[in-house]
């Protein structure tokens, strides 16, 4: 299937600032890309659904000035977490789909922590 | 709200059993349905898709998809410890490209 790179895998920063999170599709286009937050325990929330070269639409309840989505190229696109404070710890995946049958590729997901 | 529901277990078999999840939706409309595994921990992998009625089979996998009903199962033969796992059903949601996840269903298989 198709390779969906999700960069960094880990990351630690502190109450404030802001983590930047990259999905790249390796070998395919990617025409719309998603977000998801998932905690522990707990199923997939979709946060955000993103379209090369416009702005992305989200989901009740997800702030967009929060969570910042840039989808700027077919193989490229990127979460901001602004502000990130504790209680958004959580793990971060992005997903692809590059045709019309609707199969998802994943990212490996990135695991967030804000001290 | 289109939904689509699944037992979130844990659904525990023995090691060479059958193991069988199911899950239903809302949506008549849908007409695209995924089986994904998700390991703790990691992010989902697609295993299955499945677009028309009836049976689809790939090595220990079976997709059953019956669209009167609005039912959707995996059957995984020879269940082995490495099948362990949280299993999700996923149906698009129409018209696009939005994909509708289930909770999951915990599969524990017992060596």
């Amino acid at each position: 299937g198709a390779v969906v790179s999700q960069h960094p895998s880990r990351v630690i920063c502190k109450s404030g600032t802001s983590v930047k999170i990259e999905c790249r599709s390796l070998d395919f286009q990617a025409t719309t890309m998603f977000w998801y937050r998932q905690f522990p325990k707990q199923s997939l929330m979709l946060m955000a659904t993103s379209n090369e070269g416009s702005k992305a639409t989200y989901e009740q309840g997800v702030e967009k000035d929060k969570f910042l989505i840039n989808h700027a190229s077919l193989t490229l696109s990127t979460l901001t977490v602004t502000s990130a404070h504790p209680e958004d710890s959580s793990f971060y995946i992005c997903s692809a789909t590059g045709g019309s049958t609707g199969e998802l590729f994943f990212g490996e997901g990135s695991r967030l922590t804000v001290l | 709200q289109k939904e689509v529901e699944q037992n979130s277990g844990p659904l525990s078999v023995p090691e060479g059993a059958i193991a069988s999840l199911n899950c239903t939706y809302s949506d008549r409309g849908s007409q695209s349905f995924f089986w994904y595994r998700q390991y703790s921990g990691k992010s989902p992998e697609l295993i299955m898709s499945i677009y028309s009625n009836g049976d689809k089979e790939d090595g220990r996998f079976t997709a059953q998809l019956n669209k009167a009903s609005q039912y959707v199962s995996l059957l995984i033969r020879d269940s082995q410890p490495s099948d362990s796992a949280t299993y999700l059903c996923a149906v698009d949601g129409g018209g696009g490209f939005k994909t509708i996840f289930g909770a999951g269903t915990r599969l524990f298989v017992k060596a």
